[in-house]
């Protein structure tokens, strides 16, 4: 079964560091997310990305985030300058349509620990 | 936005029935899902409904909604210690968007 996969698994920053979150979407599928969730706290989403562009973003997704699709493959998650509180899990999800009964394929996220 | 409220824990004896319940604010919800998080592994999705239903079974999942109440439950019949993970309720309202409540981590004891 096609699946979503994000590498690494695990990332380790200093704050005030750069860094980038891959994601290798489902092949065939056209939208994609990024959702983050912080420790015991809910899954949020951030970012939805089509067409080259970001189609929605949350108010959590400022100037130090951006994403990009630099291949046809790859779907990344910038963040410029990481603080503390960005330490989060962070999930990448595709879907192949964004009608309201579309399901969303997720990945099984990227750890990320800011110190 | 939508708020979506689940309990945290859940401890359930293998073979008998577990109730996960969830509450969400925006009656304008449209699909509600239940996803399912393993060690290590992403959100599985389970399974759907649609908010003009009250009920859905898929073997031994069966999701009931109380669209009044703003209500989702998923119960899972005869539970088995691989049905111990963290299940996620999101609701998705016309802005496309998924809102998540916090996961509720079922641990099936023998």
């Amino acid at each position: 079964e096609p699946e979503v996969t994000q590498t690494p698994s695990h990332q380790v920053t200093q704050m005030g560091q750069e860094v980038i979150l891959r994601c290798v979407p489902i092949s065939n599928h056209l939208y994609f997310y990024w959702y983050r969730q912080i420790l015991g706290q809910k899954v949020e989403f951030l970012v939805s990305f089509y067409n080259n562009e970001i189609s929605e973003k949350s108010e959590i997704f400022d100037d130090q985030f951006s994403v990009e699709r630099p291949d046809g493959s790859n779907f990344t998650l910038k963040i410029r300058s990481t603080k503390l509180e960005d330490s989060a899990m962070y999930f990448c999800a595709s879907s192949s349509n964004r009608g309201l009964s579309e399901k969303l394929f997720f990945g099984s996220g990227t750890q990320l620990s800011v110190l | 936005g939508e708020d979506v409220e689940q309990s945290l824990f859940l401890s359930v004896r293998e073979g008998d029935s577990s109730v996960i319940n969830c509450t969400y604010t925006d009656s304008s919800s449209t699909y509600l899902y239940w996803y399912k998080q393993e060690p290590g592994a992403g959100l599985q999705l389970l399974t759907y409904i649609f908010s003009n239903m009250d009920m859905k079974q898929d073997q031994r999942l069966t999701v009931l909604l109380n669209k009044k109440d703003k209500h989702l439950s998923l119960r899972i019949a005869d539970t088995q210690t691989g049905d111990s993970a963290i299940y996620f309720c999101a609701v998705r309202s016309n802005d496309y968007k998924l809102s998540f409540g916090a996961g509720t981590t079922v641990t099936v004891r023998a």
